[in-house]
Formats: C-alpha cells, sequence, structure tokens
C-alpha cells in the first residue's frame, strides 16, 4: 500500500479562523513533509518531519504550524491566514534513509481557499 | 546549488506520436532523479526513479527514462501518446542525506485527437 491520505479535500476558510489540515500514512514512513503548490508551479516545501521531529523549516509563517502526532499522522494548524496563501497544499511520506534517494509518495492534496 | 531544469513549460503532441520531455540538472555529483505526474486537482504519482543500477529506467504507464551523464540530461519518453497522457510532469532531484526534492518548473504535455 503506497497511499498517502488527506483530510478535507477542499477547505474554505476566513481570515481570522483557525483550521487544520490532516494527512495519514501506514507505510511505516518515518519522513513526513508538508508542500505548497501554487496554479501551474512545482510545490514548494514547507517543512519536513523526521522520526517525529522537526527537521526543516522552510522560513514559513508562524500562521502555519505544523504538528506530528506520531509517526503515522501529519497535522497542518492554519491560524489567521492571508488570502495569498490559497494553494494546493500537498502531504509526502518517505521511508527516512539516510544516503539520499528516497523516494517521496503524495497524497491528493487539500485545495485551500482563504477569503 | 542544485537546480532542474525543464525545457518547455508546454508540450502538444497527436495521439500515438512519440512524448518527449526534456530534463536537465545540475550537479558535478551523480544525482537521484525522479520524474511524477500530476493530474488536474490531484497530488504527485511517481513515474520512475533513477538511482545508478541502470541508465535506462522503466517506469509506469509505458514511459521511460535515460539517464546521460555527459548530458547531465534524464529525458522522459513514450513511444505512442494516449489522451489520458494529458497532464502535468515534473522532473526533481535529490543528492543528500536529507533527500530534499528538488523540483523543475514543470511541463504540461496535451494530447490531440
Amino acid at each position: 500500500d503506497t497511499e498517502v491520505t488527506q483530510t478535507p479535500k477542499h477547505l474554505v476558510m476566513g481570515m481570522t479562523n483557525k483550521k487544520s489540515l490532516k494527512c495519514e500514512q501506514h507505510m511505516g514512513h518515518r519522513a513526513m513533509y508538508w508542500y505548497k503548490q501554487k496554479a501551474k508551479k512545482p510545490p514548494e516545501l514547507m517543512f519536513v518531519y523526521s522520526y517525529e521531529k522537526l527537521s526543516i523549516n522552510e522560513s514559513v509563517p508562524s500562521r502555519f504550524s505544523p504538528e506530528c502526532p506520531n509517526s503515522s499522522l501529519l497535522n497542518l494548524h492554519l491560524h489567521a491566514l492571508q488570502p495569498e496563501d490559497s494553494a494546493l497544499y500537498l502531504c509526502a511520506s518517505s521511508l527516512g534513509t539516510s544516503g539520499g534517494g528516497d523516494t517521496q509518495y503524495f497524497g491528493p492534496g487539500t485545495r485551500l481557499t482563504v477569503l | 546549488a542544485q537546480s532542474v531544469t525543464q525545457l518547455g513549460s508546454h508540450v502538444s503532441v497527436s495521439e500515438g506520436a512519440l512524448v518527449l520531455l526534456r530534463c536537465n540538472y545540475s550537479s558535478s555529483v551523480p544525482p537521484y532523479l525522479f520524474w511524477y505526474v500530476q493530474y488536474p486537482n490531484q497530488g504527485l504519482q511517481l513515474l520512475l526513479k533513477y538511482t545508478s543500477a541502470a541508465t535506462l529506467v522503466k517506469g509506469i504507464n509505458g514511459f521511460e527514462a535515460e539517464f546521460k551523464k555527459s548530458e547531465t540530461s534524464f529525458h522522459l519518453t513514450k513511444p505512442s501518446a494516449h489522451m489520458s497522457d494529458a497532464a502535468e510532469y515534473f522532473c526533481a532531484v535529490s543528492y543528500n542525506a536529507g533527500n530534499m526534492l528538488t523540483f523543475g518548473g514543470g511541463t504540461r504535455l496535451m494530447v490531440k485527437p
């Protein structure tokens, strides 16, 4: 099973709302990633968790707050977002082995619209 | 810094024609190379991956790619395009223990009937 699931599929929120995105995998992967993808652009890395610890934060604004409660689950908490944060948010996971070449498996994404 | 260049943001082919999507990387160290496909409003799906075991890599859906070190290229090909191949294709590279992916800008493949 090479499936990464993401919920919700679509999310519309106001600038004062608090919401969360959820990502789950049951492949035994120990690295999980959040990406942001704007229309007609490649994904941009936001955060990386390795063995449930935040290992990379690509200078993402604090209105995005990641959380990794366990090795299978990754959340992205959203608060006070701006309209320019509207995008497709993708989650990915990989084995987490060292040495490079780890294959990342992507979820279907959450389409976020900020009004 | 590592980079990936996909020549041609849009490629249009007729159904049944050869598909060729170009990818060049910049590095003096052999990289790991990936091709992903993204259908509208979906996530990225792995097509194939190069890990130095063989220079010609076969992937899903009839796609294959050849690693050419002398040309620093990893072009994606398919002998005969299907309408269902219409999508966005991303080439990506990783080099180090961090396994971070660097993506090319993407190529939108259009297939004409």
